[in-house]
């Protein structure tokens, strides 16, 4: 069974620019789930998709944005990206959201 | 809110030994995890408990919840140099029908000759 994929691996952007990040969940997963890793912070959760609808969202500006497709595939969009936004993304699925995540391999984004 | 610590963040031990690593956190929760990381790779699930008095183990590692004192323990017997890696324990919270895993820092694990 294929486990989460995240594309791209590795983004270079510059600031004021917008990325979208794209992550295709394990098969049968419902829940996609974003996290930002980055060392004075530590992982933060992002958001929450579930059926296509954002269900939870963690606490970061509205610059941040996401949403899920009919298939369960997940994009994420950084939009006027800051130095601070260089980060490791991680997407996580799972069938429902309650069980176990299954993290993806990331991507990272750095700003210049 | 929901906060996670986790102690020590940094250890280094001798191959052979053992430790704890501790994971307390604020509020009631439904589950906790304990994953692993590697550097420059994504997060790795190593134990889910569900109830209190849980206890998992998989070979080396031994994963327990305390629910009422809300504290996790990772422990590790006759640490080999392939443990080395960055454990991290979540718990989940909920809000609004949707779920977040809550992150400790993270304990840096170096095993050493």
């Amino acid at each position: 069974k294929a486990g989460v994929t995240q594309t791209p691996r590795y983004l270079i952007k510059t600031r004021g620019q917008q990325v979208t990040l794209s992550c295709s969940p394990i098969s049968g997963h419902r829940s996609v789930s974003w996290y930002q890793q980055t060392p004075g912070q530590g992982l933060q959760f992002l958001f929450e998709y579930f059926s296509e609808t954002q269900r939870n969202k963690g606490n970061f500006p509205g610059r941040f944005s996401g949403r899920q497709f009919s298939n369960s595939r997940s994009e994420m969009n950084v939009s006027t990206l800051e130095l601070g936004d260089s980060a490791l993304y991680l997407c996580a699925s799972s069938f429902s959201g309650s069980d176990t995540q299954y993290f993806g391999p990331g991507t990272r984004l750095t700003v210049l | 809110e929901l906060k996670v610590e986790q102690n020590p963040l940094f250890l280094s031990m001798q191959e052979g030994k053992n430790y704890t690593i501790y994971c307390n956190y604020s509020t009631t929760s439904d589950r906790l995890y304990w994953y692993r990381q590697d550097p420059g790779k994504s997060l790795e699930s190593l134990f889910v408990l569900l109830s209190n008095g849980a206890v998992k183990q998989e070979g080396r590692l031994m994963a327990s919840l305390d629910t009422k004192a809300r504290l996790s323990t990772l422990h590790i017997t006759a640490a080999v140099h392939d443990l080395s890696a960055t454990y991290f324990c979540a718990v989940t919270s909920n809000s609004n029908s949707g779920y977040a895993l809550n992150f400790g820092k993270g304990t840096s694990l170096l095993v050493t000759p």
